[in-house]
């Protein structure tokens, strides 16, 4: 199984402010896709940001985009203009291009954000 | 409006008793999954199904079974509820294979006294 490491248990952000999540993973696949997944306080788990191994470039979406380093296996989430409804759990998750169907979770960050 | 849909919300269960969590989706995935979540510990996937009438052990599958009779249901069983199993629990789906995500249910809250 893959392994998905999220180190920050919370972060903090002022309103209006940039703020960097890390997520790290375990794996010897050369091909597979990653995500971030946002879980505000009504428990709904919302699709942030994807990322498919192979694409060099960083995937972006608004005001959320993503570092990706292959080499270091690390894929952290950076969030700009931070607004009060960014304030949720964040989880990264990995999903292999080959072995099943299976995704991997991290144990996730709580982001709270200050006004 | 195509999703996942989880029934119940929530339940307060005696230990001993058995439960099954319901879970449709209507988006003709072909791989469902159940994750539950617990804090600190993030999601972990109890069991899953890569296509109907097939079914997988996921991290955590002692206590549950799961069936796939069809693509849109995916039910959840405990046989004998313990309170370690008070959880939230997901049901999620996917297209197989790619950077398709996974779409999840609202949750069930499970409280096993």
């Amino acid at each position: 199984a893959q392994t998905v490491t999220q180190s920050q248990p919370e972060m903090s952000v002022q309103e209006a402010e940039t703020v960097t999540l890390s997520c790290t993973y375990d794996t010897s696949e050369s091909d597979y896709y990653l995500f971030w997944y946002k879980q505000p306080p009504s428990r709904q788990m919302i699709l942030v940001i994807r990322q498919e191994a192979y694409k060099q470039q960083n995937a972006t979406e608004n005001r959320f985009s993503v570092n990706f380093q292959k080499a270091a296996k690390s894929f952290s989430l950076k969030i700009s203009d931070s607004q009060l409804g960014d304030a949720a759990m964040y989880f990264c998750a990995y999903r292999s291009a080959y072995s099943g169907n299976q995704f991997y979770f991290g144990t996730g960050t709580s982001l709270t954000v200050i006004p | 409006i195509a999703g996942i849909t989880q029934a119940p919300t929530s339940q307060i269960l005696a230990a001993g008793r058995r439960m099954t969590l319901r879970c449709t989706q209507d988006m003709r995935h072909n791989a469902m999954y159940w994750y539950r979540q617990d804090l600190g510990l993030g999601l972990r996937l109890i069991h899953y199904s890569n296509t109907a009438g097939t079914t997988g052990k996921g991290e955590v599958p002692d206590g549950y079974s799961v069936s796939r009779a069809n693509t849109d249901d995916f039910p959840l069983t405990l046989a004998s509820a313990v309170p370690s199993q008070t959880s939230v629990y997901f049901c999620a789906s996917s297209d197989s294979w790619g950077e398709s995500p996974l779409h999840f249910g609202n949750g069930t809250r499970l409280t096993v006294t």
